[in-house]
């Protein structure tokens, strides 16, 4: 079965320096991942989404994400960040091509603090 | 364009009353739709998804049923509340040929 971990439940940045958020995925075939940003009593908003192409994504609000197979891996980045970004960030992922009700199943969440 | 819409935004509710939460999709036909729940500190959970009219799919056993009457239209349910069903509760869609989900905004149910 396919899972994800998300790897700090709590990151704080100051403004203006990199964000980086962590995700490893587990799935015994190639997967789609997401990046999911929710701000405080909203729903979730997709930021970003590979599914098999570039493995480079580029999201909305200058956000990106590596899909790296050998490590597993799909870590959300941000070179500069804003005071906009303080939000919750959850990365998931499906099987999508092998299930046609495209399940998807979210990590714990990472709250994103940014410092002025 | 496909929006999604559930309501209401926020419910209070005593323990033992009915719930019912109604999700709606528009501009596309036979979505696959889902109900998730957040609760405080903790990430969502799958509790039901659909992919059509009557074809409903528990993750989880508890206190809640879902239906869909309607192509586009999902309710999720309770006939006696319980304190545990306190959380965000949050309705999505995907298409048959689309990656990722599109949620809606949101239930806030308080149990008291």
């Amino acid at each position: 079965a396919q899972s994800v971990t998300q790897l700090g439940s709590h990151v704080s940045v100051s403004e203006g320096a990199l964000v980086l958020l962590r995700c490893n995925y587990s799935s015994s075939v190639p997967p789609y991942l997401f990046w999911y940003v929710q701000y405080p009593n909203q729903g979730l908003q997709l930021l970003l989404k590979y599914t098999s192409a570039a493995t480079l994504v580029k999201g909305i609000n200058g956000f990106e994400a590596e899909f790296k197979k050998s490590e597993t891996s799909f870590h959300l980045t941000k070179p500069s960040a804003h005071m906009s970004d303080a939000a919750e960030y959850f990365c998931a992922v499906t099987l999508y091509k092998y299930s046609s009700a495209s399940k998807i199943i979210f990590g714990s969440g990472t709250r994103l603090s940014i410092r002025p | 364009s496909q929006t999604i819409h559930q309501w209401p935004a926020t419910l209070v509710q005593p323990v033992g009353s009915p719930l019912s939460l109604e999700c709606t999709v528009e501009g596309t036909s036979n979505p696959n739709l889902y109900w998730y729940r957040q609760a405080a500190g903790r990430g969502l959970q799958l509790l039901f998804y659909s992919v059509g009219i009557g074809q409903i799919s528990s993750e989880v056993p508890q206190n809640l049923s879902a239906s869909r009457p309607q192509d586009r239209q999902f309710i999720l349910s309770s006939k006696k509340l319980l304190l545990s069903d306190s959380g965000f509760y949050l309705c999505a869609w995907t298409g048959q040929h689309n990656y990722g989900y599109t949620f809606g905004s949101g239930t806030r149910l308080t149990v008291v």
